[in-house]
């Protein structure tokens, strides 16, 4: 398996307030990404980076912003979360020397839940 | 945003029956993956396909890169219970980027 870790695993907040999600590799990969997944809607890219301070928005980046200050991190802050918000939460990697076909792996998922 | 059509959306199956899935778009796409997910955990790599008509398979699961390039199929046959996840096909529409588009997964359920 990747190295990869998410924290917290598990979050309950309310609506209005800042939340931080974390991301952290041990695998060295230049690419990271932030999924959201929904019923109905599959995985959904919200931002993702191709090097330490290098980030792009993905399809759904309205409310979100990121942050990659090492190659181990990448953070994803909710400014203020919403109701809409509420989903469980993808980091992904890839970028591994010598895979020409650039495979994703996924970390375990953040279920969040904003009331 | 772009998406890709993958159907069907569950499957309920006895086992030992062949399982078979497909997922499709109105766009050519240069790479096809396809993924498991089990509950409370992350999707996992299961084949990766790059060349159109490209059959490859992975113990009893096979999975075929359309000749269109707009299509890819997976099957499992002689399914097991932990067949049961859901199966996310996913692609990469410019060869080199980073970027995939994700199916809305199939949900398989197997019946001992």
């Amino acid at each position: 398996d990747a190295g990869i870790t998410q924290s917290p695993r598990h979050k309950v907040t309310e609506t209005g307030t800042p939340v931080t999600l974390r991301c952290h590799q041990t695998e060295n990969h230049r690419y990271m990404y932030w999924y959201r997944q929904d019923p109905g809607h599959g995985l959904r890219l919200i931002h993702y980076s191709y090097g330490v301070k290098d980030t792009d928005k993905g399809e759904v980046s309205d409310g979100y912003s990121v942050s990659r200050s090492k190659t181990e991190d990448f953070l994803l802050t909710l400014e203020s979360a919403t109701s809409s918000q509420t989903s469980v939460y993808f980091c992904a990697i890839s970028g591994a020397s010598g895979d020409k076909g650039q495979t994703q792996y996924f970390g375990p998922g953040t279920r969040l839940l904003v009331l | 945003g772009q998406q890709l059509n993958q159907s069907p959306q569950s499957m309920f199956i006895q086992e030992g029956e062949d399982v078979s899935m497909n997922c499709t778009s109105s766009s050519i796409f240069n790479t096809w993956l396809w993924y498991k997910q089990e509950p409370g955990e992350g999707p996992v790599l299961l084949i990766a396909l790059y060349k159109a008509g490209e059959l490859t398979s992975n113990g009893r699961l096979t999975a075929q890169f359309g000749i269109t390039r707009k299509d890819s199929f997976l099957n499992i046959s002689a399914s097991i219970p932990s067949d049961v996840g859901i199966y996310f096909c996913a692609g990469r529409r410019i060869q080199g980027a980073q970027k995939l588009v994700f199916g809305q997964g199939t949900r398989l359920t197997i019946n001992p």
